[in-house]
């Protein structure tokens, strides 16, 4: 059974970079052709997706955070990383991370290739203050 | 970006209840949606996937509808686990989007 377990700092300093961990068990991230994404909701907020990476390493990320993410895959551990860089109170939040399939799925009678987030984790809460 | 509106934002409903939660988007996305459960301190859990097809181990009594820009989230026979947040979600466009969320207590 896929299970996903987030980890990190808990408190970041404005200015300073975040770095999370997505720990990955119950299914090999290299041998799996889904993405894995990151999702954040501010306190007592909506959910706001951050990015995603695929199997092959490449990586699309929420524009909104105007180059300031990475996200990566570490095939060797089985975990998938988030960095944000230049952290501000706005990026207090707890954050989630989640395996994004991609499959075809007949609608209607018509073929449709889609995406959905199938397992989060429970998430890790981080804090930005001084 | 899509815009994701929700409504409504929060819903009293009684055990065995019908419960429908609306998501409409600023574009079209085609069947390109998904709905979650959040419950507090937990992960969203995947409910329906592409607008309507059911995720496997979720209960019947949830069913999805819609394409386009309309979409509904419909909980027939609400029961006492089902009070929760539910969350609309596109992913034809990038960046990928949730709606504001719906908050379903019990009456």
């Amino acid at each position: 059974q896929l299970q996903l377990q987030e980890s990190g700092p808990g408190l970041v300093k404005p200015s300073e970079t975040l770095s999370l961990t997505c720990s990955v068990s119950g299914a090999s991230i290299s041998e799996s052709s889904d993405s894995w994404a990151w999702i954040r909701q501010p306190p007592g907020n909506g959910l706001e997706w951050i990015g995603s990476v695929s199997y092959t390493g490449s990586g699309q990320n929420n524009p909104s955070l105007r180059g300031r993410v990475i996200v990566s895959a570490n095939m060797s551990r089985n975990q998938v990383s988030l960095r944000l860089t230049s952290v501000t109170a706005a990026d207090t939040a707890l954050y989630f991370c989640a395996r994004q399939v991609g499959r075809e799925v007949v609608v209607g009678g018509s073929l449709l290739t889609t995406v959905w987030f199938d397992t989060w984790g429970q998430g890790t809460p981080v804090a930005v203050s001084s | 970006d899509i815009q994701m509106t929700q409504s409504p934002s929060s819903l009293s409903a009684s055990i065995g209840d019908r419960v429908t939660i609306s998501c409409r988007t600023s574009q079209s996305i085609s069947s390109h949606l998904n709905w979650y459960q959040q419950k507090a301190g937990k992960g969203p859990k995947l409910l329906i996937y592409a607008a309507s097809s059911l995720q496997s181990g979720v209960p019947s009594r949830f069913s999805g509808s819609g394409s386009g820009t309309d979409f509904v989230l419909t909980i027939s026979n609400v029961q006492p686990e089902d009070f929760a947040f539910y969350y609309c979600q596109q992913t034809y466009f990038i960046p990928i989007t949730f709606g504001g969320g719906t908050r379903v207590e019990i009456k």
